[in-house]
């Protein structure tokens, strides 16, 4: 079975700084891989997702993310915070099954941006 | 372009009444899903279609019946609420996985109370 780990629930930085956040995940396979970002009250939007190729993936906002396989990694990063970054982000991994794709998502981690 | 939209927003129950979550897609999408998402435990699957005329279960899908009335609407019923299913509830969708990767995209929510 699929599951990922956020190992930070709460992260803080200050606007300017630059973040990382991290995800591990465990899948047999080559595994599909999402972040995802929430906003208070909000439905989750799509920041970036990598399915195979290039192993560093752009994504929207500025975000970045890097698949590393020997390390089961996908970590999200930011070279410049901004204070409307403050959100809930999710790491997801997708396993394609009869013709759906179900998603296994990390718990979350909560970003705060000091002004 | 509407996207996933979800119905009601928001909604109190007392135990053991019932309702119908409804949600639908203007994307043409082949796949829609059910989650809930409670705190610290990320969103959980609850139910899935993969296709039109298709539905099977997730990781949580106990007190929840689905169906799948055409290709854009995906509705959750509880048949029989509890406080233990007290939770925002999102509904997604995706593309064939050949078309996208099977990206889900979210509606905005519904927040259910149940006392």
């Amino acid at each position: 079975a699929q599951s990922v780990t956020q190992p930070d629930i709460h992260i803080t930085v200050s606007e300017g700084a630059s973040l990382e956040l991290r995800c591990n995940y465990s899948y047999g396979a080559t595994p599909y891989l999402f972040w995802y970002v929430q906003s208070p009250g909000q439905g989750l939007q799509l920041l970036l997702k990598y399915f195979s190729g290039d192993t560093l993936v752009q994504g929207i906002k500025g975000f970045e993310a890097e698949f590393k396989r020997s390390q089961s990694s996908f970590n999200l990063r930011k070279p410049s915070v901004h204070w409307s970054d403050a959100a809930e982000y999710f790491c997801a991994v997708g396993a394609i099954t009869g013709g759906g794709n179900k998603l296994t998502f990390g718990t979350g981690t909560q970003l705060k941006v000091e002004l | 372009n509407a996207g996933v939209t979800q119905t009601p927003k928001f909604q109190v129950l007392k135990t053991g009444q019932s309702m119908t979550l409804q949600c639908a897609q203007d994307m043409n999408h082949n796949s829609m899903y059910w989650y809930r998402q409670d705190p610290g435990m990320g969103l959980r699957l609850i139910y899935y279609s993969a296709s039109e005329g298709t539905t099977d279960k997730g990781e949580v899908p106990n007190g929840y019946n689905v169906s799948r009335l055409n290709k854009r609407e995906f509705s959750l019923r509880l048949e029989s609420a509890a406080p233990s299913q007290t939770s925002v509830y999102f509904c997604a969708s995706s593309p064939a996985p050949t078309s996208g990767g099977g990206t889900q995209y979210f509606g905005p929510g519904t927040r259910l109370l149940v006392l």
